[in-house]
């Protein structure tokens, strides 16, 4: 069955460090999304990505996040200069072009010490 | 804006039914959806239902859809010590991303 992808599982940085974190999407789907839970809170909408742009994105997504496909397979989100605040665990998740239902990766946990 | 709620805790015995509520805010929403997450994994898509239906049962689960109440729950017949987990209700609202509740931890008691 396809899958969403996600790498890193699990990084640890320094507060202010870039953080990129990487989605390999489900070949045939074309919405592409970034949740985020912090830990025992419920998993919040960061950004959605079509057709190489945001379509949509959250108060959330300042000026520290960017998202990006550069090479047409890994869909990736970066954070510029990390905080404290933004250790959580992020999804990836990729739309059923004809259902809409979403697919999530495992995660990638981001600890920012 | 949309929102989601849930029970946060539900606790029953090995073999018993688990039922999970959530209530919705939505009337737009097409598709409503349950997922399961187990600590430290990923979220599962364990089943969904399109709007225009009231019931859907999938092996041991069952979803039913109270529309006028925005009313949805999930049923686990026969549950298992396998089943505990993290519970999350989400809907849909048209072609806006999707809102997750909180989430319902299932604690299963042998």
């Amino acid at each position: 069955e396809p899958e969403v992808t996600q790498t890193p599982s699990h990084q640890v940085t320094q507060m202010g460090q870039e953080v990129i974190l990487r989605c390999v999407p489900i070949s045939n789907h074309l919405y592409f999304y970034w949740y985020r839970q912090i830990l025992g809170q419920k998993v919040e909408f960061l950004v959605s990505f079509y057709n190489n742009e945001i379509s949509e994105k959250s108060e959330i997504f300042d000026d520290q996040f960017s998202v990006e496909r550069p090479d047409g397979s890994n869909f990736t989100l970066k954070i510029r200069s990390t905080k404290l605040e933004d250790s959580a665990m992020y999804f990836c998740a990729t739309e059923e072009p004809n259902t809409g239902e979403l697919f999530f990766g495992e995660g990638s946990r981001l600890t920012v010490l | 804006g949309e929102d989601v709620e849930q029970s946060l805790f539900l606790s029953v015995r090995e073999g018993d039914s688990s039922v999970i509520n959530c209530t919705y805010t939505d009337s737009s929403s097409t598709y409503l959806y349950w997922y399961k997450q187990e600590p430290g994994a990923g979220l599962q898509l364990l089943t969904y239902i399109f709007s225009n239906m009231d019931m859907k049962q999938d092996q041991r689960l069952t979803v039913l859809l109270n529309k006028k109440d925005k009313h949805l729950s999930l049923r686990i017949a026969d549950t298992q010590t396998g089943d505990s987990a993290i519970y999350f209700c989400a809907e849909k609202p048209g072609n806006t991303p999707l809102v997750f509740g909180k989430g319902t931890r299932l604690s299963v008691i042998a």
